[in-house]
């Protein structure tokens, strides 16, 4: 299995303004994932981070919005660009488990964002 | 690409019952198929899956079925408890392939007293 630690929980940003959440693992692994959650509504995948390379994103997701680093095998970032009041979701960082975990998403605690 | 319908969007179970919910996918080559359960607040957390090569799993009170020609795929909680009331998503991919994964849009499970 693996333990990824997020933060910040939860924020309140204005409106124009950027944050960034830090996602951690508890072991090494290849790809971290980056989620999307808004209000009532399902898992959506932003990106994949890769340790040495850029990040891959999904259709309708841009690096200038949602710029990614991922500086180790153990950490990544998200930044959230620019907001607005659309941006207010929950933000699910996410892992793959490995040897009998294989297939299976591990996912950090989310953080919170709400724009006013 | 692959596409996953989930329904119903809201159930609601008197405690005892049964609770049963259905997805269907896109994909012929989709080969795993899990379920997550999302307690309010809460992260995510898989509570079974199944592989294109099963027709059937069962863990204690749950269980998944798979109909690979009918490319539909659901699961089946017996004995509802009041723990049981979440929020469940299915999904599809290749296994091995996390980055691949698509999800259902959630079925919100309510357990009544």
């Amino acid at each position: 299995s693996a333990v990824i630690s997020q933060k910040p929980s939860r924020d309140i940003c204005q409106r124009g303004t950027s944050l960034t959440i830090q996602c951690q693992v508890d072991s090494q692994v290849t790809m971290m994932f980056w989620y999307r959650q808004q209000p009532g509504q399902s898992l959506t995948l932003i990106a994949t981070a890769n340790q040495g390379s850029e990040a891959t994103y999904e259709s309708g997701f841009v690096i200038d919005k949602f710029p990614i680093s991922r500086p180790n095998l153990t950490f990544s970032t998200l930044t959230v660009s620019n907001m607005s009041p659309e941006d207010s979701s929950i933000y699910l960082c996410s892992v793959e488990g490995q040897g009998v975990y294989t297939g299976e998403l591990f996912f950090g605690e989310g953080s919170r964002l709400t724009v006013l | 690409g692959e596409n996953v319908e989930q329904h119903p969007s809201t159930l609601s179970v008197q405690e005892g019952d049964s609770a049963v919910i259905k997805c269907t996918y896109s994909d012929s080559a989709s080969n795993y198929f899990p379920w997550y359960k999302q307690e309010l607040g809460k992260r995510p957390q898989l509570i079974i899956d199944i592989r294109s090569n099963v027709g059937e799993k069962k863990d204690q009170r749950i269980a998944v079925t798979l109909n690979k020609t009918a490319k539909h795929f659901s699961l089946h909680i017996t004995e509802t408890q009041p723990e049981d009331s979440a929020v469940y998503f299915c999904a599809a991919s290749l296994y091995s392939s996390a980055s691949k994964i698509i999800f259902g849009s959630g079925t919100r499970l309510s357990i009544r007293p």
